[in-house]
């Protein structure tokens, strides 16, 4: 069974600290998404990577950054952590096949709290 | 503006009442269309991929049809385990290597 684990299910932090979401997976997969989850506002994506050291920039960005250094972990990293950042955060990572992109394989999640 | 749109929000059924869920999209060059059921507190796990009009899925109560604008996801003989959120997914437009998500129809089974 394919796995992605991230490493908190939750996080409390402080306005502007620095903050890290670190993701594994272990399939080999090719790519891997972050993404935040609000209510009514569905999945939406913040980068993806499709391979070691190369990403692109997804929907929303802004105020966020992200590391591949190794093909299984995916970083997602908040510079200075602001309160509108307060969401579920999910990663995900699928095959590099093009028609099997959509399959992904999620995290369970990690729901952050900035106060 | 490539978009993916689930109707309803929410849906209330007893047990064994079937119906079916919408996923409408307004993507050019549709290289994929994604279903995925996410519990409370869990990630999404994928259900089902549906490439082309006319092509048709099915997993024990769950049979996902697709047509050229939309697509169902019918539930026959609903049990209370079948209540999640189900959202759909599409790949293509301006930009094939991105996956849009719809915001999800929570699915709530009364036993």
């Amino acid at each position: 069974d394919v796995k992605v684990t991230q490493s908190s299910r939750y996080l409390v932090k402080r306005t502007g600290e620095k903050v890290f979401l670190e993701c594994v997976q272990d399939m080999d997969h090719e790519n891997m998404f972050w993404y935040r989850q609000d209510p009514g506002l569905g999945l939406r994506l913040i980068y993806f990577s499709y391979d070691v050291k190369m990403k692109e920039k997804g929907d929303i960005p802004e105020g966020y950054s992200v590391s591949r250094e190794k093909k299984e972990r995916f970083s997602l990293i908040l510079e200075s952590a602001s309160t509108n950042q307060t969401s579920m955060y999910l990663c995900a990572s699928s095959p590099r096949t093009s028609g099997r992109r959509g399959i992904q394989y999620f995290g369970a999640g990690t729901r952050l709290s900035v106060l | 503006e490539d978009q993916v749109t689930q109707s309803p929000e929410a849906l209330r059924l007893q047990e064994g009442e079937s119906s079916s869920l919408n996923c409408s999209y307004t993507v050019s060059g549709l290289r994929g269309l994604f279903w995925y059921r996410q519990d409370p507190g869990k990630g999404p796990e994928f259900l089902f991929t549906l490439y082309s009009a006319g092509e048709e899925k099915e997993k024990e109560r769950l049979k996902a049809t697709l047509t050229k604008k939309e697509s169902f996801l019918h539930i026959t003989a609903p049990k209370p385990e079948d209540s999640a959120t189900y959202l759909c997914a599409v790949q293509g437009g301006s930009s094939a290597s991105k996956i849009i998500f719809g915001s999800g129809t929570r699915l709530s089974i009364r036993p």
